[in-house]
Formats: C-alpha cells, sequence, structure tokens
C-alpha cells in the first residue's frame, strides 16, 4: 500500500517565523516529490519540486528531501498570512502521484 | 487562456438528477484526472485517463461515468445523484509522471446535491 502521511495540523506559526512542514512516504521506489498549496475555495497549485537529496530553495522556500529516511520537508521562510493554506505533498510512485491528506498552516499577525 | 478548465465551477442539484462537468485542457498533455475531494479536504483521485484511454479506475460508485473524446478533453457524468455526491471535483493534466512531469489542475467544480 502506497502511502503519504502528512501530520493534518492545523500548524500555527508566527508572522516571520519559519514554517517546516513535513511529509513521509512509504514507498523507497518514489521518484518524484511535489509540494501544492491549497487555498481555501481554491484548487491546488504547485510552489515546488524536488528529485534529488538535499535542499532546494526558491525564494522564501526550501524543499528538502531524504531518501533515505524517506521524508520530504517544506521549509516557508519569513512567514506571512498570505501563506496561510493548505499544504499538500505528493509523491510519484512509478507513474502513479499519491497525495498526503495535506497540513493545513496558519500564520499568526 | 486557462490551462485546465471545468464547468460548470458551481452547480446546486436535486437528489436522483443527471448532471455532467466537462473538463478540457490545453497543455498538450496525454494523460487527465478527476479527483474528488470530500468536506474533510482529502483529495482522492477517480479516474486517469491516458490518449482517450482508461488506465485508472478507482473505486467509485458506477453511476460516475467519464467520457474522453480526445486527449484534449475528458468529462465526467454522474447519475442519480445522492447526498454523498456532494464535493468538489478538480479536472488534472499531465505528461507521463515517469519523466519528472507533475499533474496540474483546473478552478474545480463545486457539486452540492440537495
Amino acid at each position: 500500500q502506497k502511502e503519504v502521511e502528512q501530520n493534518s495540523g492545523p500548524l500555527s506559526v508566527p508572522e516571520g517565523a519559519i514554517a517546516s512542514l513535513n511529509c513521509t512516504y512509504s514507498d523507497r521506489g518514489s521518484q518524484s516529490f511535489f509540494w501544492y498549496r491549497q487555498y481555501s475555495g481554491k484548487s491546488p497549485e504547485l510552489i515546488m519540486f524536488i528529485y534529488s537529496n538535499g535542499d532546494k530553495e526558491d525564494g522564501r522556500f526550501t524543499a528538502q528531501l531524504n531518501k533515505a529516511s524517506q521524508y520530504v520537508s517544506l521549509l516557508i521562510r519569513d512567514s506571512q498570512p498570505s501563506d496561510s493554506a493548505t499544504y499538500l505533498c505528493a509523491v510519484i510512485y512509478y507513474g502513479q502521484i499519491i497525495f498526503g491528506k495535506g497540513t493545513r498552516l496558519h500564520i499568526l499577525p | 487562456d486557462t490551462a485546465v478548465s471545468q464547468t460548470p465551477k458551481y452547480l446546486v442539484t436535486q437528489m436522483g438528477n443527471d448532471k455532467s462537468i466537462k473538463c478540457e485542457q490545453n497543455l498538450g498533455h496525454d494523460t487527465m484526472y478527476w479527483y474528488k475531494q470530500d468536506s474533510k479536504k482529502f483529495l482522492k483521485i477517480m479516474f486517469s485517463y491516458n490518449n482517450k484511454e482508461l488506465i485508472i479506475n478507482e473505486t467509485v460508485p458506477n453511476r460516475f461515468s467519464p467520457k474522453s473524446p480526445d486527449k484534449a478533453h475528458l468529462n465526467l457524468h454522474i447519475n442519480s445523484l445522492e447526498l454523498g455526491d456532494s464535493a468538489v471535483y478538480f479536472c488534472a493534466s499531465s505528461q507521463d509522471l515517469r519523466s519528472g512531469n507533475t499533474i496540474y489542475f483546473g478552478e474545480g467544480s463545486w457539486l452540492t446535491v440537495v
């Protein structure tokens, strides 16, 4: 059974702090990893992807992948109220994409 | 010039009715999907089509029937609607996921069955 696990939250983070979102996956054959952001009443939008072990930075966002431990995380620096949303982790297993249930992030002004 | 577009965006209908949701993508992708997101926000795949052929058909009632007239369109028809069908339905598309691609979602169709 392929699984992608996320803490559902809500995760509350003060404005300006670093928000850390985590995701674990069950299959070592996973190849690609994505983070989507979904605002309430909107569709999921892709914000980060990572394929190789290590860190990948894009603006205030950093994705971290550790294949040995089977986790992928998303760090959001200098959190803004506009970052309040649900963040979905997605993992591709042999041509199929599996979504986690998402973590609700709430940035406190 | 929306990449993945679906209509209608909102749909309120009575139990027992039949309704359709249409989806079109202009990204040139080979694969299209239908996802259901319920009140708990869990995103669950329903169907996947690759070049008009069904490749994923998760356990959904056979009242749900997808139709793909060409690779740019994937419509969802629902017969005999039930209260439990109320959800947001997302259409999505992608290129081959084995090549590092990912999927892109339409704006969603909010279905309410009363």
